[in-house]
């Protein structure tokens, strides 16, 4: 099993609707989760951290269940500036801070 | 402030071929990474500096050597380039050790195809 998995996608969504991913992680031990963006080409970036009580930033909400060990992203009004791929990622515990990486879920905003 | 910046942008080399990717930051930060990206694979951690003076090695280091040259400063080199290492080569850098809220920045990448 994977350590972080992600649906791949591609997810084709109108623009101004609402679409909602969620990431799998195996390790129970973890302790940070963040969502990163993607552009076709470019280089990851942070998009938001995820905090354990839920953390919303504009349009943009992310949950953490520890108990089902999963995190989710939610995008409100889509705009087709969101067209991109999302990285899950996660540290691996335990005292290790490195991060694990989802392979990704590519987005595409539909005008 | 240019943030992570690496070179070469792209890179073809012959099996057995030698090169080294470079990398640089200017946030002054003290933890710097090596990432392969390949498709169908998330980012997976070649190496990392946690500090000036110290490498470890991540998830995927054989075939690859680092160097921290200094505090913004850190190199991978492939000594014998085999087709298994085409992918695309990101550096990052973060301020103390990564995770824990602690945001990683990301170069451009390097492009790199071993014939």
């Amino acid at each position: 099993r994977k350590e972080v998995e992600q649906d791949p996608g591609p997810f084709n969504v109108p623009e101004g609707a609402t679409v909602a991913f969620n990431c799998t992680y195996s390790n129970s031990a973890s302790q940070s989760f963040f969502w990163y963006r993607q552009d076709c080409r470019k280089e990851p970036k942070l998009l938001m951290s995820v905090y354990s009580s839920g953390n919303e930033d504009g349009r943009f909400t992310a949950q953490l269940n520890r108990a089902s060990q999963y995190i989710s992203l939610l995008i409100r009004d889509s705009k087709l500036s969101d067209s991109a791929t999302y990285l899950c990622v996660v540290t691996r515990g335990g005292g290790n801070e490195k991060l694990t990486f989802g392979t990704g879920t590519r987005l595409t905003i539909i005008p | 402030n240019a943030g992570v910046t690496q070179t070469p942008k792209f890179q073809v080399l012959k099996t057995g071929q030698s090169m080294t990717l470079q990398c640089a930051q200017d946030m002054n930060h003290n933890s710097m990474y090596w990432y392969r990206q390949d498709p169908g694979m998330g980012l997976r951690l070649i190496y990392y500096s946690a500090s000036e003076g110290t490498t470890d090695k991540g998830e995927v280091p054989n075939g690859y050597n680092v160097s921290r040259l200094n505090k913004r400063e850190f190199s991978l080199r492939l000594e014998s380039a085999a087709p298994s290492q085409t992918s695309v080569y990101f550096c990052a850098s973060s301020e103390l050790g990564g995770g824990a809220y602690n945001e990683q920045f990301f170069g451009p990448g390097t492009r790199l195809t071993v014939l």
